[in-house]
């Protein structure tokens, strides 16, 4: 079965650079999550969109924005990058009908290293 | 604030025993507990939920119960098998229409030895 999709996998930038990352949701799911994860940390939500709008909007910096496209996927756009924003970012999708048992489905991530 | 809470950031256990992750809830709000695996280099998959309305949901090996007045949920794993060596996040969901936003503990590191 497809899976939540994210690319790049792997990204290395200079502080001060701008990165985007791009999430391909599960076929049929109208809702995109963001996370990021730091070393040794649990995952922090940052923001979701249901439907091409944001739904909920967590602990993200400023410095990012994000957007749903009419085909679904979504792109988180980093900015003025921080040494500090080095972290697995995770993207994941879900169907939100009326009866919902909260479960999401993960990507693999993309691990952003800010040099 | 920290919502959900895992205590113990590892765990050593015996191949066949029954493993015992806890994980602590502040929001009595919260509508779902959920457990996901994680292995590294990978996204976290989900293993078993459980409803706010209800103390016990068992799939397989892997059961969860969960104690409302005490905010406090567990996953048992019984038998241990070392494939189940991985990082266990406890997360919480608070379903509000349009949203459905899960709340990580920090997770607790499984180890099951041979």
């Amino acid at each position: 079965a497809a899976g939540v999709i994210q690319s790049p996998r792997h990204l290395i930038k200079e502080k001060r650079e701008t990165a985007t990352l791009k999430c391909y949701p599960i076929p049929r799911h109208d809702t995109v999550y963001w996370y990021q994860q730091g070393p040794g940390q649990d995952p922090q939500f940052l923001i979701s969109f249901y439907e091409k709008m944001q739904s909920d909007k967590g602990s993200i910096p400023d410095r990012f924005s994000a957007q749903q496209f009419s085909d679904y996927h979504s792109e988180l756009n980093m900015s003025s990058l921080e040494l500090g924003d080095s972290a697995l970012y995770f993207c994941a999708s879900s169907l939100v009908p009326s009866a919902n048992t909260g479960e999401l489905f993960f990507g693999e991530g993309s691990r952003l290293t800010v040099l | 604030d920290q919502q959900v809470k895992q205590n113990s950031p590892s765990l050593s256990v015996q191949e066949g025993r029954i493993s015992i992750l806890n994980c602590d809830y502040t929001n009595s709000m919260f509508d779902y507990f959920l457990w996901y695996k994680k292995y590294p280099a990978e996204g976290p998959t989900f293993l078993i939920s459980i409803s706010s309305i209800k103390d016990k949901n068992e799939d397989g090996r892997f059961t969860v119960f969960l104690n409302k007045s005490a905010k406090h949920l567990s996953l048992h794993i019984v038998p241990s098998q070392p494939g189940d060596s991985a990082v266990y996040f406890c997360a919480a969901n608070r379903y509000g229409g349009a949203t459905n936003k899960l709340i990580f503990g920090t997770g607790t590191l499984l180890a099951v030895q041979p």
